[in-house]
């Protein structure tokens, strides 16, 4: 997706080890996010932030941080991931927070 | 608290027909309403923007409507094609910008060739 992109696009990691997601990108939106994806769920908000160091928790935050250093990337890190954490993450961002987002083309992980 | 269904969860066509999908919502009070697309394995691409202040919007064979007071969007899709197979998911957006986008769970649609 054009102006946003995530990294890795898969990845498999064992439990309990710590893992981290970038999102990255380069239309200098103020609002970015992490979602969750999985079958039954839909997408599911883990956190967000409104700007540099600016960050809150969403629904699903437990066992998941983030951090945001410049504009232009937004981490997630899983601190000790369990198999309950794999699902398809999807970055997303937003020029004002209530305009309309733009999604990321998403991170498979799978935890074994 | 607003909630945003789509009905029907899955749909499928012959290829060629006209075909709308609907989403309502239980709070009137939103900014926006936008329209996506996700792909099987894949992330979810804007179709269409809708601002509170517009009735619709039209983007090639697409065409997105909003009536805020009844609290309902429709998605019509003209001529449809085997391409246009995926799900469509809608999600409105309030005036605070605090406040969440809210999904629906979306529609499969199955456009049969």
């Amino acid at each position: 997706d054009a102006g946003i992109t995530q990294s890795p696009r898969h990845k498999v990691t064992e439990t309990g080890t710590p893992v981290t997601l970038r999102c990255h990108q380069t239309e200098n939106h103020r609002y970015m996010y992490w979602y969750r994806q999985d079958p039954g769920h839909g997408l599911r908000l883990i956190h967000y932030s409104y700007g540099v160091k600016d960050t809150d928790k969403g629904e699903v935050s437990d066992g998941y941080s983030v951090s945001r250093s410049k504009t232009e990337d937004f981490l997630l890190t899983l601190e000790s991931a369990t198999s309950s954490q794999t699902s398809v993450y999807f970055c997303a961002i937003s020029p004002k927070g209530n305009y309309g987002y733009t999604f990321g083309s998403g991170t498979r992980l799978t935890v074994v | 608290k607003q909630e945003v269904t789509q009905i029907p969860a899955a749909l499928s066509v012959p290829e060629g027909e006209n075909l709308v999908l609907n989403c309502s919502f239980t709070d009137s009070a939103i900014y926006n309403l936008q329209w996506f697309r996700q792909d099987p394995g894949k992330g979810l691409t804007s179709l269409l923007l809708i601002q509170s202040s517009q009735r619709e919007q039209t983007s090639g064979r697409l065409n997105a409507s909003l009536d805020k007071s009844s609290g309902r969007s429709t998605l019509y899709i003209a001529a449809s094609q085997p391409g246009d197979s995926a799900t469509y998911l809608c999600a409105v957006l309030k005036m605070n910008r605090d406040d969440k986008i809210i999904f629906g769970k979306g529609t499969r649609l199955h456009i049969l060739p």
